[in-house]
């Protein structure tokens, strides 16, 4: 099994940029999460969705951020237009049921907002 | 406000002797906790949990305990390995176990 796949794995680029990371589940799992990861505030959970449905949106900072999940085997989180602040690495994780033990996080996506 | 906090950036530990990792949380409904363990690079990977029910739970020479009165979890790690070193997360979630709260994690080093 491939695990959870990110892309890009790093991500430079300037403000006001849109900026699209991609997330691909564990066939089979039926929910995905997206995590943020800074220095000051640790491990976020943004968004996560259930059977491809958005469950619980409240940890999107702002409406410069959109997670959308067409189908089973993809995911995007999208930042338009993107800020300095934005920069972290953001997590992916997937999971066949809504347990916490069960998440399965891909390698990450380390975004630069110059 | 951070829901779960581990007040220690960073621990060194000498290579056999015990690593504890400590982590505080303030909501009263959280239920069930967890520790992920995380490699430069890499996603966080789950390690041990424990249920509120529990106070203690063991798996090999990690072991986990639960003080719900002080709203307190410990990870202890016995023997200590070079190879435990990387970042501790304290984990917890309610009853629905959907969303999960994370501290902002621990560096741990074992220093061989």
């Amino acid at each position: 099994d491939a695990g959870v796949i990110q892309s890009p794995r790093h991500e430079v680029t300037e403000m006001g940029q849109e900026v699209t990371l991609r997330c691909k589940p564990i066939s089979g799992h039926n929910s995905l999460f997206w995590y943020r990861q800074t220095m000051m505030r640790g491990l976020e959970l943004l968004i996560y969705f259930n059977n491809n449905v958005p469950i619980d949106d409240s940890g999107m900072p702002e409406d410069r951020f959109s997670a959308k999940m067409p189908n089973a085997s993809f995911s995007t989180l999208k930042i338009q237009p993107s800020e300095p602040r934005d920069s972290a690495v953001y997590f992916c994780a997937s999971s066949f049921r809504l347990a916490p033990d069960t998440q399965y996080f891909g390698p990450g996506t380390r975004l630069t907002v110059l | 406000d951070q829901q779960v906090k581990q007040n220690s950036p960073s621990l060194s530990v000498q290579e056999g002797r015990i690593s504890i990792l400590n982590c505080d949380y303030t909501n009263s409904m959280f239920d069930y906790f967890l520790w992920y363990k995380k490699y430069p690079a890499e996603g966080p990977t789950f390690l041990i949990s424990i249920s509120s029910i529990k106070d203690k739970n063991e798996d090999g020479r990690f072991t986990v305990f639960l003080n719900k009165s002080a709203k307190h979890l410990s990870l202890h790690i016995v023997p200590s390995q070079p190879g435990d070193s990387a970042v501790y997360f304290c984990a917890a979630s309610g009853t629905s176990y959907d969303k999960v709260i994370f501290g902002p994690g621990t560096s741990l080093s074992v220093i061989p």
